[in-house]
């Protein structure tokens, strides 16, 4: 059975850096072909696509974020990691994380806020 | 950016019957593998989005057969037959084919 369950830092202030963490079991992020991405949802509206990181270690990035995200992976504690450098109030939403974008995370809620 | 246009914006259905939403690109979603990376979720509400379908026709595990995608190029469409109740909800549909990847701006599935 395959999980995932986002964490973060819940609140945080403008300009600081968001430090994600989506925790998953039921697969490998070494397995060829897998990959796990970020999708954000600020409250009432749409979804946004961010992030992906494959097996290989290859990545792509949304570049409306300009160059503010990273991503990257634990292959051996089975975690993928997202960073949001110099946040804003437009950075609130619910971020989930989802595995080749068939099995999402519950989300984890952040809050920018001075 | 390929723009994903969602069309209605809201969708008003009784139990039992049928709806059908549409989902356009900008442009043609057919990768150079040949393959049409065109997906549609549900999110129900408090919930996280759950995929229906993936590459345009495809059920994921689990999902009913009242559900049934279609299209191809830039034309897709979601049908749902036999609608219950736990079929209201947000629907999105996803592009994957082209960088970066983007969604739809939703379709509210509610009781007429």
């Amino acid at each position: 059975q395959v999980t995932l369950k986002e964490s973060g830092p819940g609140i945080l202030q403008p300009s600081q850096t968001l430090s994600l963490t989506c925790t998953f079991s039921g697969f490998s992020l070494s397995t060829y072909g897998m990959g796990v991405g970020w999708i954000r949802q600020p409250s009432g509206k749409g979804l946004e696509w961010l992030a992906n990181i494959w097996w290989d270690d290859d990545k792509y990035y949304n570049p409306s974020l300009k160059n503010r995200l990273t991503i990257s992976k634990d292959t051996s504690n089975n975690q993928a990691f997202l960073k949001i450098t110099n946040v804003d109030t437009a950075d609130t939403a619910t971020y989930y994380c989802a595995r080749d974008l068939g099995d999402w995370g519950q989300g984890v809620m952040v809050t920018v806020s001075s | 950016d390929v723009v994903m246009t969602q069309t209605p914006v809201s969708l008003p259905v009784s139990l039992g019957g049928q709806a059908s939403i549409s989902c356009r690109s900008s442009q043609s979603l057919v990768h150079s593998n040949g393959n049409t990376y065109l997906h549609w979720y549900l999110q129900k509400p408090g919930q996280s989005p759950q995929l229906l379908i993936y590459r345009v026709s495809n059920r994921f595990s689990g999902v009913p057969d009242r559900f049934s995608g279609s299209g191809s190029g830039t034309d897709f469409t979601l049908k749902i037959s036999r609608v219950e109740p736990e079929d209201l909800g947000d629907y999105y549909c996803l592009q994957s084919t082209h960088f970066p990847w983007t969604f739809g701006g939703g379709t509210k599935l509610e009781l007429k």
